[in-house]
């Protein structure tokens, strides 16, 4: 049972490049997020998704976009990197019904030059 | 948005004492979470409270929900190398998956 699995594990981009960060769950798990984790912030909601094809704004939107469409998969796609984007991604899941605590995936660790 | 903040943000103990940090929120929340992050890991879910002044333990983890809704506290005794990590609280509104996370306490352990 792989869990969250998270690729890649680290990336260096340049500024304007684009990107796809890839997050699957085999826990067939209805709720997927992304977050960022900066240093001294915590981490902060990018986008989430209730289920297949539906997806949410969370705190830090813009410079992201996601979809999703299968329950496995949720990507995380940016579309012109920017600088301020250097940061460590999270992707985690739960199973949406009621209370149930996410798990988190190992990290993106991504450098924008 | 919501604000989590936790303290203190960090900790220089010797193993084997008892530490405790703790979350306050500026609203009410009906779930709070308490994760471990490791170097180059993912947080681990280490303790979850669904109800207000709930007290649950875990080893040698005791975490507990607060009576106004608006806090949470985590205690570990007799600390072990491996305890060395950053602690998140996380808190969660009813009906609502989304987390908010506190800030985290970075624990290490003085040789």
């Amino acid at each position: 049972n792989a869990g969250v699995t998270q690729t890649p594990k680290f990336q260096v981009l340049k500024t304007g490049q684009s990107m796809t960060l890839q997050c699957a769950q085999d826990m067939n798990h209805e709720y997927m997020s992304w977050y960022r984790q900066d240093p001294g912030m915590g981490l902060r909601l990018i986008h989430y998704s209730v289920g297949a094809g539906i997806t949410d704004q969370g705190e830090v939107p813009n410079g992201y976009n996601v979809s999703r469409s299968t329950t496995e998969d949720f990507p995380l796609r940016l579309l012109s990197a920017a600088p301020s984007q250097t940061s460590v991604y999270f992707c985690a899941s739960s199973p949406g019904t009621g209370y149930q605590p996410q798990h988190f995936g190992d990290g993106t660790r991504l450098s924008i030059l | 948005g919501q604000q989590l903040n936790q303290s203190p943000q960090s900790m220089f103990i010797q193993e084997g004492e008892d530490v405790s940090m703790n979350c306050t929120s500026s609203s009410i929340f009906n779930t709070w979470l308490w994760y471990k992050q490791d170097p180059g890991e993912g947080p681990v879910l280490l303790i979850a409270l669904y109800k207000a002044g709930e007290l649950t333990s875990n080893g040698r983890l005791t975490a507990q929900f607060g009576i106004t809704r608006k806090d949470s506290f985590l205690n570990i005794s007799a600390s072990i190398p491996s305890d060395v990590g950053i602690y998140f609280c996380a808190g969660q509104l009813s009906g609502n998956e989304k987390l908010t996370f506190g800030t985290g306490t970075r624990l290490t352990i003085i040789p």
